[in-house]
């Protein structure tokens, strides 16, 4: 089946060590997604690579960065976690420009990261 | 885009209807309702959208008032495995298709037994 991987599912890092989280899809849609959950709140948009172009949102910390070497995978790499990155991130995916329509984003189970 | 307002938890008997309100008092007439569910521990689920009319697909109806300042997605014959949050996103198309989703607080729906 065609889908959105991530991996992996739980990740643990120490404070201020980097760490990459990678996303992969099946789907080969045009545009991927990574979005924040801290525990109990909503997803929150980070970024998102339309094709090669990348947008960031502008309350984005630096800390975080991504990148999309293919259609196929995406990662996010956050330079030096601290305790209040820890979270559960999401990567999602969506088809893009189409004549017509809307294109609902499909979400990966996400990757839990731990800073201790 | 615009923002909703839902209630924050809610129950519902197994088999029976879930009625899921939403409030977007201020959407605009070129934003859509999309509804998103999320289950314990899993990534956000795509549900249904709709602009003015009524939708159904095979998991759920949506209903939107001729005002277009509300909405409610219908269960219609709710299981256990509905339990989740859901979310009700009001948002502009875009014509480059990188549509960017706002989650509000969603409501918490359990299904009971």
């Amino acid at each position: 089946d065609a889908m959105v991987i991530q991996n992996p599912r739980y990740q643990v890092t120490q404070f201020g060590k980097p760490v990459t989280l990678s996303c992969s899809q099946t789907l080969n849609h045009n545009v991927m997604y990574w979005y924040q959950q801290k525990s109990s709140q909503a997803p929150k948009l980070l970024f998102h690579y339309y094709d090669k172009d990348f947008n960031n949102e502008a309350d984005t910390p630096d800390n975080f960065q991504s990148r999309r070497p293919n259609t196929s995978f995406c990662f996010l790499d956050i330079r030096s976690p601290g305790l209040g990155d820890a979270a559960m991130y999401l990567c999602a995916t969506s088809r893009g420009r189409l004549a017509g329509g809307l294109r609902e984003q499909f979400f990966g189970p996400g990757t839990r990261l731990t800073v201790l | 885009d615009a923002k909703t307002t839902q209630p924050t938890s809610m129950d519902c008997a197994e088999g029976r209807a879930a009625n899921l309100p939403c409030n977007h008092s201020t959407i605009s007439g070129n934003e859509y309702v999309y509804w998103y569910r999320q289950i314990h521990s899993q990534g956000p689920q795509y549900i249904i959208h709709g602009l003015k009319n009524n939708e159904t697909n095979e998991m759920a109806s949506l209903i939107i008032t001729e005002d277009r300042k509300s909405s409610t997605l219908i269960l219609p014959h709710a299981t256990l495995r509905d339990t989740a949050v859901y979310y009700c996103i009001v948002r502009v198309a875009t014509n480059f298709g990188n549509e960017k989703l706002t989650f509000g607080t969603g409501t918490r729906l359990t299904i009971i037994p």
